[in-house]
């Protein structure tokens, strides 16, 4: 069974910054990996989804990187709207897997 | 518009049953994998069960196995998760998902039922 883990737990910054998130699988994924944004009381968001394409209507301001086992999703300059929580998730191998997720507060 | 809208969430006491639904609409429903995804309050998303179009592949966690069955209708699009022997730790928000055409994604998701299992 794959772990997702991810870094920070926790990540405040304020408009305008760059904000990167980590995560790391416990074996290799090649690029099936995927990130979703979530915000209180909604369902989650898929924002990229095979490690580097964003999905339909996403910002280009959010884009993901990497391959193997290390994946970093990125949002260049953060807007007030970012805030929530985000996770990765993995199916290259059945059972799919999530991350713990990784909180953005915005300053 | 792709929708999905997931229904059949209530308070239930342990060892109880409960049938959630998720209804679909906007796509071809007989070619898509469906998908649950739960949370519990406060947690993190957990995938519960995945069902493949023709319904032949199915898959469960580990912690629902032999309790929760999925299964769908393709006539009516929609995808049932049964829920037998219901314990506290069941207790989330339930959510069904559809499958991204190309990429191993959930792009669409219901707005979620939540369950709860107390006495």
């Amino acid at each position: 069974e794959i772990v997702l883990t991810q870094s920070p737990g926790t990540l405040s910054l304020s408009p305008g910054e760059r904000a990167t998130l980590s995560c790391r699988a416990s074996q290799s994924l090649s690029t099936y990996l995927a990130w979703y944004q979530q915000k209180p009381g909604q369902a989650p968001r898929l924002l990229i989804y095979d490690a580097s394409n964003r999905d339909t209507g996403i910002p280009t301001r959010f884009s993901g990187s990497g391959s193997g086992t290390d994946f970093t999703l990125t949002i260049s300059s953060l807007e007030p709207e970012d805030f929530g929580i985000y996770y990765c998730q993995q199916r290259y191998k059945w059972p799919p897997a999530f991350g713990q997720g990784t909180r953005l507060e915005i300053k | 518009e792709v929708q999905l809208l997931d229904s059949g969430g209530g308070l239930v006491q342990p060892g109880g049953s409960l049938r959630l639904s998720c209804a679909a609409s906007g796509f071809t429903f007989s070619s898509y994998v469906m998908t649950w995804v739960r949370q519990a309050p406060g947690k993190g998303l957990e995938w519960v069960s995945s069902i493949f179009g023709n319904g032949d592949s199915i898959y469960y966690a580990d912690s629902v196995k032999g309790r929760f069955t999925i299964s769908r209708d393709n006539s009516k699009n929609t995808v049932f998760l049964q829920m037998n022997n219901l314990r506290a730790e069941d207790t989330a928000v339930y959510y069904c998902a559809k499958d991204r055409y190309s990429g191993a994604a959930f792009d669409v998701w219901g707005r979620g039922t939540m369950v709860t299992v107390s006495s």
